[in-house]
């Protein structure tokens, strides 16, 4: 079984200053970890992935993540918020069950985070 | 990326009838497609899981009689909510993995919002 837990349903940061979403997950098997972004009326977007390579991941748009499997966690960061920042984050988990492909793999969404730039 | 579409984006309908909803992978061939619902401000949940050419597995709880999924071909999947009801209202993701796009990668449509009156 695996699970994702985002601990802020909100987060609310002035513009220019660092932004930090964080997660933790469970999962029964190496896991691999992803971070989607939803803007309104748009399709999910891909932020960022880990797939047991390297443990700080960095995607597009500025943000990273760190994978710290001893804490379980997952956490978003990016070092400047932009107001095009604000959107609903999503951290989601699959497992490596079976060895198959990850695209192929069952995903399971946290709650959400949505995410607030202040001017 | 590779881009999934969904059509309709949006719909209502009278309860009671049935709503047919389209997932297309437009740039790749879509192996594996994922079928998700959100309530409003919600996470998404996925329904069921379809290959290509098999039936679908639907996760437990969603009635598989209800939510008619189909995947005959490797660029289309089709949601069909039959006898459609209020409480079917809600906002339905599609994403599609296969090929070299998608091995390590689901790509997700826009969403459709069905809303039955």
């Amino acid at each position: 079984a695996q699970s994702v837990t985002q601990l802020d349903s909100h987060v609310s940061v002035s513009e220019g200053t660092p932004v930090l979403l964080r997660c933790n997950y469970s999962s029964s098997y190496s896991p691999s970890l992803f971070w989607y972004v939803q803007h309104p009326n748009k399709g999910l977007q891909l932020l960022l992935k880990y797939t047991s390579a390297a443990t700080l991941v960095k995607g597009i748009n500025g943000f990273e993540a760190e994978f710290k499997k001893s804490e379980t966690s997952f956490h978003l960061t990016k070092p400047s918020a932009h107001m095009s920042d604000a959107a609903e984050y999503f951290c989601v988990v699959s497992d490596n069950r079976g060895g198959m492909d990850t695209g192929r793999r069952a995903l399971t969404f946290g709650s959400g985070t949505r995410l607030q730039v202040q001017p | 990326g590779a881009v999934v579409s969904q059509h309709p984006s949006w719909v209502i309908c009278k309860s009671g009838t049935s709503v047919k909803i389209e997932c297309r992978s437009l740039d790749f061939q879509a192996t594996t497609m994922f079928w998700y619902r959100q309530f409003p401000k919600q996470s998404l949940m996925l329904m069921a899981t379809s290959n290509e050419g098999s039936k679908a597995t639907y996760e437990q709880g969603v009635e598989k009689d209800k939510f008619l999924i189909n995947h005959a071909s490797l660029t289309l999947s089709t949601l069909t909510v039959t006898s459609a009801h209020p409480e079917d209202s809600s906002f339905y993701i599609c994403s599609a993995s296969g090929g070299l796009a998608g091995v390590n990668e689901q790509f997700f449509g826009p969403g459709t919002r069905l809303t039955v009156l």
